[in-house]
């Protein structure tokens, strides 16, 4: 039972690329989100998911877009990176309810120059 | 005024301290109300739910005040290992939002 796992853990683009942030969670929960942390920002909801082939905007989800086309598997896309956008990125998973606990991935390190 | 406010940190306190973490949220509709902990480099990871009627984990006890919006920790006799940082976090919604976390460093 790994629990959440994030695909990959570093990663460094240039402005303009595009990538795919991959989730995947083993333990059958519903609901799935992504989440962004800067320093002296708390962490900031992007997307989430509340079951398979449904997803929702968060807080900040300006230069994102997601997919949820199985329930273990949550992926976050940057179409065209932004500076603004190097971030650590968390993704996160709970049972069907928004007051259930959420279990952390590792988290993604993101530096775009 | 940030939906969820945490005293700035750090804490320094020596092992064996007492030491007291507060939590402020704007939302007087907020529901659910936990503490994560959140070690260097590392993924958050929950800590305890906060209760109404306030609740105790072994050395941590968690006060919910609903007519002031105030959250409050409180870590007694203070381990190394509790050195980490302490994210207060709300429902607002459907969704959950997090403080910027409060430092603690527990120095030997």
């Amino acid at each position: 039972n790994a629990g959440v796992t994030q695909t990959p853990k570093f990663r460094v683009l240039k402005t303009g690329q595009s990538m795919t942030l991959l989730c995947a969670q083993d333990m059958n929960h519903e609901y799935m989100y992504w989440y962004r942390q800067d320093p002296g920002m708390g962490l900031r909801l992007i997307h989430y998911s509340v079951g398979e082939g449904t997803t929702a905007k968060g807080e900040v989800p300006d230069g994102y877009n997601v997919s949820r086309l199985k329930k273990q598997n949550f992926l976050l896309g940057l179409e065209s990176a932004a500076p603004s956008q190097t971030s650590v990125y968390f993704c996160a998973s709970s049972l069907a309810s928004h007051w259930e606990t959420q279990y952390f991935g590792p988290g993604t390190r993101l530096l775009v120059l | 005024r940030k939906e969820v406010e945490q005293d700035p940190g750090p804490f320094n306190v020596p092992e064996g301290a007492t030491v007291a973490f507060n939590c402020t949220y704007s939302n007087s509709a907020s529901q659910s109300f936990f503490w994560y902990r959140q070690d260097c480099r590392k993924e958050p990871k929950l800590l305890m739910s906060v209760y109404s009627s306030g609740n105790e984990d072994g050395r941590f006890t968690a006060q919910l005040n609903r007519a002031s919006q105030y959250i409050s920790l409180l870590i007694r006799d203070s381990k190394l290992s509790d050195s980490a940082t302490y994210l207060c976090v709300v429902n607002v919604g459907q969704n959950f939002v997090f403080g910027p976390g409060t430092r603690l460093s527990v120095l030997p």
